[in-house]
C-alpha cells in the first residue's frame, strides 16, 4: 500500500523538550511539506523540502527544524524555541515539484504543557 | 486582506441539495486550485482540483473556476450526510507555494 505515515498519532511532552515527529512516504514523492493546523484555522506551511538534502523555511519556522537524508524521509523537531507548539501537525507530500497536488498524512496531535 | 477567503460557516444543506462552497483568492497569478475535505479529527483528503476556466467534474463534485473574477467553488450534488465536513480550498501562487483557506464546514441533515 503507497501512502504517507506519521508517527505518533499522539504526542504529549512537558514544556522545555525537544521532540521529533516522523513522517515517511512510499509515494517516490520527491517533494515533502510540514504544516500545522491550529483550531478554527487553515494550514500553515513550516518547511518544505523539494530534493533531499535541501530543505527551505516555510511561514512559521521558528522554533522548528527539518532534515532530509532520504526520499522517503522528513522529519520535523519542534524545538523548546517554539513558542505555542501545541497543535496538529501534517505532513504532505507531492510529484516534482512544489504546488502539485499534495496527499496529507494522518497527522500527529502534539500536546505541550 | 486574507490571501485565500472562504466563509468558515457553517453552510447547512438538506440531505440530497446541492451544497455550494465559495473561495476567493488575491494572487492574480495563481494557475491551480484544490479542493480537499477534512473530517473532524482527520487530516485533509484531495477532492477535486482545477488547473483551466470553466468546469470540472468529477461524480457528485464540481469544481469551477473564474480567474478572471478570482474566484473558484465546489459543487456537491445530491449531499450526503457522510459529506459533512470541512472543506479547504488551496491555492498554487506563482511562487510554487500553496496557500490554504480557512475552510468552511458543510453540515448536510438528513
Amino acid at each position: 500500500d503507497g501512502g504517507i505515515t506519521q508517527s505518533p498519532k499522539y504526542l504529549f511532552r512537558k514544556e522545555g523538550q525537544n521532540v521529533t515527529l516522523s513522517c515517511e512516504q512510499n509515494l517516490n514523492h520527491d517533494a515533502m511539506y510540514w504544516y500545522r493546523q491550529d483550531p478554527g484555522q487553515g494550514l500553515r506551511l513550516i518547511y518544505y523540502s523539494q530534493i533531499v538534502n535541501d530543505f527551505q523555511k516555510g511561514d512559521i519556522a521558528e522554533g522548528y527544524s527539518v532534515s532530509r537524508e532520504k526520499k522517503e524521509s522528513f522529519p520535523l523537531t519542534v524545538t523548546s524555541a517554539q513558542k505555542n507548539p501545541t497543535a496538529f501537525y501534517l505532513c504532505a507530500s507531492s510529484i516534482n515539484r512544489v504546488g502539485y497536488e499534495q496527499y496529507f498524512g494522518p497527522g500527529t496531535r502534539l500536546t505541550v504543557t | 486582506q486574507k490571501e485565500v477567503e472562504q466563509n468558515s460557516g457553517p453552510l447547512s444543506v438538506p440531505e440530497g441539495a446541492i451544497a455550494s462552497l465559495n473561495c476567493t483568492y488575491s494572487d492574480r497569478g495563481s494557475q491551480s486550485f484544490f479542493w480537499y475535505r477534512q473530517y473532524s479529527g482527520k487530516s485533509p483528503e484531495l477532492i477535486m482540483f482545477i488547473y483551466s476556466n470553466g468546469d470540472k467534474e468529477d461524480g457528485r463534485f464540481t469544481a469551477q473556476l473564474n480567474k478572471a473574477s478570482q474566484y473558484v467553488s465546489l459543487l456537491i450534488r445530491d449531499s450526503q450526510p457522510s459529506d459533512s465536513a470541512t472543506y479547504l480550498c488551496a491555492v498554487k501562487k506563482v511562487t510554487g507555494k500553496l496557500i490554504f483557506g480557512q475552510g468552511t464546514t458543510l453540515q448536510v441533515k438528513p
